[in-house]
């Protein structure tokens, strides 16, 4: 069975701070990807990084950079330099090549003026 | 490239009604998923489509919800026989062929009395 949890229902980060999101994972597959979707309050899932797991090097993009570590089956968000426009919920995900995509239960994030 | 759409955005409806929602996923994108979220909760995967046959059905897909995808362009996802369980927000995405991430549209959310 694919699961994926995250332990942080809910966290708050002061602006232009750095904050950090859980992510693990529970699969037998070799050949997955991970991602990371933003959902705003009343608006659609954005997608925010993905990781094909069988690169080592960690995924980064502009603010948002995650730490993956394969053993481990953990997948953390690291958002640097919050802004008030991150508040929203983060869900991770993880998808077996071409299927359906599993998500956690989300963590929601707060950014605080 | 306009996005993922899906109609109505609200429904509401009594018990024992059926319901269908329709979804358009961008062009191009040979894949379509439904998924269902409720409150607090992930998306949860429902059924996927490539081009117009339909290849994965979840267990959470009961005999009262059918998908279509006649044309391998829009979608439409019908609830026969409604119940107040089917409460939730039901989403679509798609994605490109040999793409991973899934483009998400904004939601159709149910609401039964």
């Amino acid at each position: 069975a694919q699961t994926v949890t995250q332990s942080q229902p809910e966290m708050s980060v002061q602006e232009a701070e750095t904050v950090t999101l859980s992510c693990t994972y529970d699969t037998s597959e070799s050949n997955y990807y991970l991602f990371w979707y933003k959902q705003p309050p009343s608006r659609q899932m954005i997608l925010v990084i993905r990781q094909e797991a069988y690169k080592q090097q960690n995924a980064t993009e502009n603010r948002f950079s995650v730490n993956f570590q394969k053993a481990a089956k953990s997948f953390s968000l690291k958002i640097s330099d919050s802004q008030l426009g991150d508040t929203a919920m983060y869900f991770c995900a993880f998808m077996i090549a071409g299927n359906q995509f599993y998500f956690g239960t989300g963590t929601s994030l707060t950014v605080i003026p | 490239d306009t996005g993922v759409s899906q109609d109505p955005r609200h429904k509401i409806t009594k018990r024992g009604q059926n319901v269908t929602f329709r979804c358009d996923p961008i062009s191009e994108h040979n894949r379509l998923y439904w998924y269902r979220q409720t409150l607090g909760q992930g998306p949860e995967f429902l059924t996927y489509f490539q081009n117009e046959a339909q290849l994965e059905k979840s267990r959470l897909l009961s005999d009262r919800f059918s998908a279509e995808r006649p044309k391998g362009s829009f979608s439409t996802l019908e609830i026969q026989r409604t119940e107040q369980g089917d409460s939730a927000m039901y989403l679509c995405a798609s994605s490109l062929p040999g793409q991973y991430e899934q483009y998400f549209g904004p939601g159709t959310r149910l609401t039964v009395t």
